[in-house]
């Protein structure tokens, strides 16, 4: 059902730097859809982390970062804490079967 | 502060219905759309729908047209969302979202167990 591709696992080293990457086509992110991003800890709902692609809503930590490019966007954890533990998803719209929200696979980050 | 409240667990036998309510408060409702996402356990997000709390034109995921229905009550900011013909793979917690450009509200969500 997904249409956006993560890869299902990244592992860091508290402190470390972690990349995620989201990859579509061009009838999503390609198209010039914006790309938001959502962190769900164990066990809670999803909570929105970054939005239009680069966007902190109030109370993230600028650790977190997003950046999008051609099909693609990622997602960058810098400085990671064991807080950071968690599922991320991808989430972009997407032009075609008439129109709707897509998300990416999900992503499990571990900090080891 | 904003608010989406979601109604309690349901369990149900195959091929009834089940209706989640999703109260709102703490903004204006009929200013933006309520999503609806659900998360079958172990699994990923999965997009189900939208709807306009300002004039209630709907989009629903191409696999659930025919089955789903999304309505919202302005006089009591609380939007709906009912599932018919339930099969085992309906299991799955069951999220309302707030649906401006992101989804940058998510109710608590609501488990729904369809099991025989």
């Amino acid at each position: 059902q997904s249409v956006l591709t993560q890869p299902p696992s990244v592992s860091g080293a508290p402190g470390q730097r972690v990349t995620i990457s989201c990859t579509g086509s061009s009838s999503n992110i390609g198209a010039g859809y914006d790309v938001h991003w959502y962190q769900q800890l164990p066990g809670t709902a999803p909570k929105l982390l970054i939005y239009g692609n680069s966007n902190r809503p109030s109370g993230v930590p600028d650790r977190f970062s997003g950046s999008k490019s051609g099909t693609s966007a990622s997602l960058a954890i810098t400085g990671l804490q064991a807080e950071d533990e968690a599922d991320y998803y991808c989430q972009s719209y997407d032009s075609s079967l008439s129109g709707r929200y897509v998300f990416g696979t999900g992503t499990k980050v571990t900090v080891l | 502060q904003v608010y989406l409240v979601q109604s309690g667990a349901e369990v149900k036998k195959p091929g009834a219905s089940v209706k989640v309510s999703c109260k709102a408060s703490g903004f204006i409702f009929t200013s933006f759309g309520i999503s609806w996402v659900r998360q079958a356990p172990g699994q990923g997000l999965e997009w189900m729908g939208w709807i306009s709390a300002y004039n209630g034109n709907t989009n629903y995921a191409q696999n659930l047209q025919g089955r789903v229905t999304m309505t919202t009550d302005t006089s009591t900011t609380t939007a709906y969302m009912e599932l018919r013909s339930l099969t085992s793979h309906d299991t799955a917690m069951y999220y309302c979202t707030r649906a401006g450009d992101a989804l940058d509200m998510w109710g608590q969500g609501t488990m729904v167990t369809v099991s025989s």
